[in-house]
């Protein structure tokens, strides 16, 4: 069975920085997937980046990015030049056979 | 485009009371649908999926139950509701069961 652990339940960030939201997985498949999804408090899970295990260039969307290191079995999220508007909940989550999310983590812009 | 639709988007209802929450895709074909749970400050739980008319896989079992009758059309029901259904639930669709999945609004539900 696959695992996916986020150990930040709650992360802090001042406007314009960048963050770095973790991420770790457990999985036995050869070929899988992993995701990254915001959840602002509307509730709505959008969509933000995906990276393929056989991917050897670390996905890129806009200000975000995915740094994933296999070996490790991490794929965290990078936000770049944070604004107030990221402000939501993040999941991470992998897919081989099922489908697996994350707990989550709470993050805050600070103005 | 395709888009996602799922209502209603909020239900308050009483223990013991039928359920029936409906998801609709536009826009694609013979998508892979799921309903999903989320507990108030929790994260996902997968409930079911489809990969086709007709085809249902459970992934807990509950007091729920799921039906697909069109190739676009997901229902998740219920015959008697308990306190414990209480919360969001999210439906999606992907084009690959391994690919990215795609998100409707959700219904907030309270079981009184």
């Amino acid at each position: 069975a696959q695992k996916i652990t986020q150990t930040q339940p709650g992360m802090f960030v001042q406007e314009k920085e960048a963050v770095t939201l973790d991420c770790t997985y457990d999985t036995s498949d050869q070929s899988y997937g992993l995701f990254w999804y915001k959840q602002p408090s509307s509730g709505e899970m959008i969509f933000l980046i995906y990276q393929g295990s056989y991917d050897e260039q670390n996905a890129t969307e806009g200000r975000y990015s995915l740094n994933f290191q296999k070996a490790r079995k991490s794929a965290n999220l990078v936000i770049s030049a944070s604004q107030l508007g990221d402000s939501a909940m993040y999941f991470c989550a992998t897919a081989g056979n099922q489908f697996y999310f994350g707990t989550g983590t709470s993050l805050t812009v600070i103005p | 485009s395709q888009t996602i639709h799922q209502w209603p988007a909020t239900l308050v209802q009483p223990v013991g009371s039928p359920l029936s929450l409906e998801c609709t895709v536009e826009g694609t074909s013979n998508p892979n649908l799921y309903w999903y749970r989320q507990a108030a400050g929790r994260g996902l739980q997968l409930l079911f999926y489809s990969v086709g008319i007709g085809q249902i896989s459970s992934e807990v079992p509950q007091n729920l139950s799921a039906s697909r009758p069109q190739d676009r059309q997901f229902i998740l029901s219920s015959k008697k509701l308990l306190l414990s259904d209480s919360g969001f639930y999210l439906c999606a669709w992907s084009v690959f069961l391994a690919g990215e999945q795609y998100f409707g609004p959700g219904t907030r539900l309270t079981v009184t």
